[in-house]
């Protein structure tokens, strides 16, 4: 079973550039997540769709931070402006989804391996 | 508040037994999460244990729940070299439902030949 795909691996850019990021979750899976892990630290999700629809962008700065998932399936997120502090990796994740009345239902999350971003 | 807390480092000698701890503030928490992360690679889930639930054990993982302390451990038996690399306690919340993790900061272990 092919796992989480993301690219590009590695980007590095200036200050103020925009920057895409590509994930293209395991076949079948509803649940897409966005992580930052800013280095020594743990992910922190951005965001999460359940098929083509946000369940929680709380942590995402909307001010400079968009995603989208049109069709469900495979999903962007892109940065526009880039600042300094954006500079970290990028995880990408993805599960079966979120069961209709499966409180505290387990929802193993499958992590790709990432995109290091670099805003110099 | 949402901390989810780890050392930050541990050194251990091949063979010895290693134990990483973890403490989550949710009591709510319905699962909770030990991922291993290589350098370079994504978060690879080690194991997880419900709520209910006070020790798991698999192969060489041992888990250990104290749901009053709100402590979780990890130990890993006979520590190879291979288990070199960082590893993060996440909690998922009943109250969200909707699969969210909360990470700790992770904790380098290093094994020693």
């Amino acid at each position: 079973e092919a796992g989480v795909a993301q690219s590009p691996r590695y980007k590095i850019i200036e200050k103020r550039q925009s920057v895409a990021f590509w994930c293209n979750p395991i076949s079948g899976h509803a649940t897409l997540y966005w992580y930052q892990q800013i280095l020594g630290q743990g992910p922190k999700l951005l965001i999460q769709f359940q098929n083509n629809g946000v369940v929680d962008d709380s942590q995402l700065p909307k001010d400079r931070f968009s995603a989208e998932r049109l069709k469900g399936v495979d999903s962007t997120l892109k940065i526009q402006p880039a600042k300094l502090e954006d500079s970290a990796v990028y995880l990408c994740a993805s599960s079966l989804g979120i069961l209709a009345g499966g409180r505290g239902t387990y929802n193993e999350q499958f992590f790709g391996p990432g995109t290091r971003l670099t805003v110099l | 508040g949402e901390d989810v807390e780890q050392s930050l480092f541990l050194s251990v000698r091949e063979g010895d037994s290693s134990v990483i701890n973890c403490t989550y503030t949710d009591s709510s928490s319905t699962y909770l999460y030990w991922y291993k992360q290589e350098p370079g690679a994504g978060l690879q889930l080690l194991t997880y244990i419900f709520s209910n639930m006070d020790m798991k054990q698999d192969q060489r993982l041992t888990v250990l729940l104290n749901k009053k302390d709100k402590h979780l451990s990890l130990r890993i038996a006979d520590t190879q070299t291979g288990d070199s690399a960082i590893y993060f306690c996440a909690e998922s919340r009943d109250s969200s439902n909707t699969g969210k993790l909360i990470f700790g900061q992770g904790t380098t272990l290093q094994v020693k030949p």
